[in-house]
């Protein structure tokens, strides 16, 4: 099991907006963080801090927070956000113990 | 430009230590707010977080691993090292390192390209 929660798997098709939800009860008091994984290939940040995009993602990335959920969406999916996404926080009893979720498979219909 | 490279053997026998090497460039682990952590992904499964070392050379660990892994730096050498005692198959995986920056992004901005690490006799 893991302290952030995430669906296994969202479906879209291009051009629609996609929606990866992470639950945690540490979500409220720690930033969460987002990452996109390509097949063989190493994570890349794409959204840190709740709400805030690296430079170099495209803007249809965003991400919200409310509560014990933060949201990450993905508007006009191209078939090149097919990955899978992870989020990440810190353990809620100590932020120096980091927690990933179990990752979302999305796929591009 | 900022990068981070793993290093390690590829295949370890049941019972033995790992010891895997992150070697980075284009930042110094000395400075204020910067970490290095180690995270594994076995074939198939989800991103797992080991281990972190900070400037000040503050370490942390996962708690289901812990009495298993040790996190050093070498700033002469830019490196930071991650042993894993006792390895087993379960152990298989890819290693990857990362930096965060706590005073900056807070998050792993810059990932090593991960080391695959097999465990079998």
């Amino acid at each position: 099991s893991y302290d952030l929660t995430q669906p296994p798997s969202v479906s879209v098709s291009p051009g629609q907006t996609a929606r990866i939800t992470c639950s945690g009860d540490t979500l409220p008091e720690h930033y969460a963080h987002w990452y996109q994984q390509r097949p063989g290939q190493a994570p890349i940040l794409v959204i840190y801090k709740d709400t805030e995009r690296p430079s170099g993602i495209p803007e249809r990335f965003s991400g919200s927070s409310s509560g014990t959920t933060v949201t990450l969406t993905i508007s006009g999916v191209q078939a090149e956000d097919e990955a899978d996404y992870y989020c990440q926080s810190t353990d809620i009893n100590d932020s120096h113990y980091v927690v990933f979720g179990g990752g979302t498979k999305l796929t591009v219909l | 430009q900022v990068t981070l490279r793993e290093s390690g053997p590829a295949l370890v026998q049941p019972t033995q230590t790992l010891t895997l090497t992150c070697t980075f460039s284009g930042f110094s682990l000395k400075t204020s707010g910067m970490c290095v952590s180690w995270i594994r992904q076995p074939p198939g499964k989800a991103l797992e977080w080991l281990a972190l070392i900070d400037w000040d050379e503050d370490k942390f660990y996962s708690t289901s691993l812990k009495s298993r892994l040790t996190i050093s730096m070498d700033t002469s050498k830019n490196q930071v090292v991650l042993t894993v005692t006792n390895m087993d198959p379960v152990d298989t995986a890819t290693y990857f390192c990362a930096r965060m920056t706590t005073n900056g992004p807070a998050a792993f901005d810059i990932w090593g390209q991960g080391t695959v690490i097999s465990v079998s006799s």
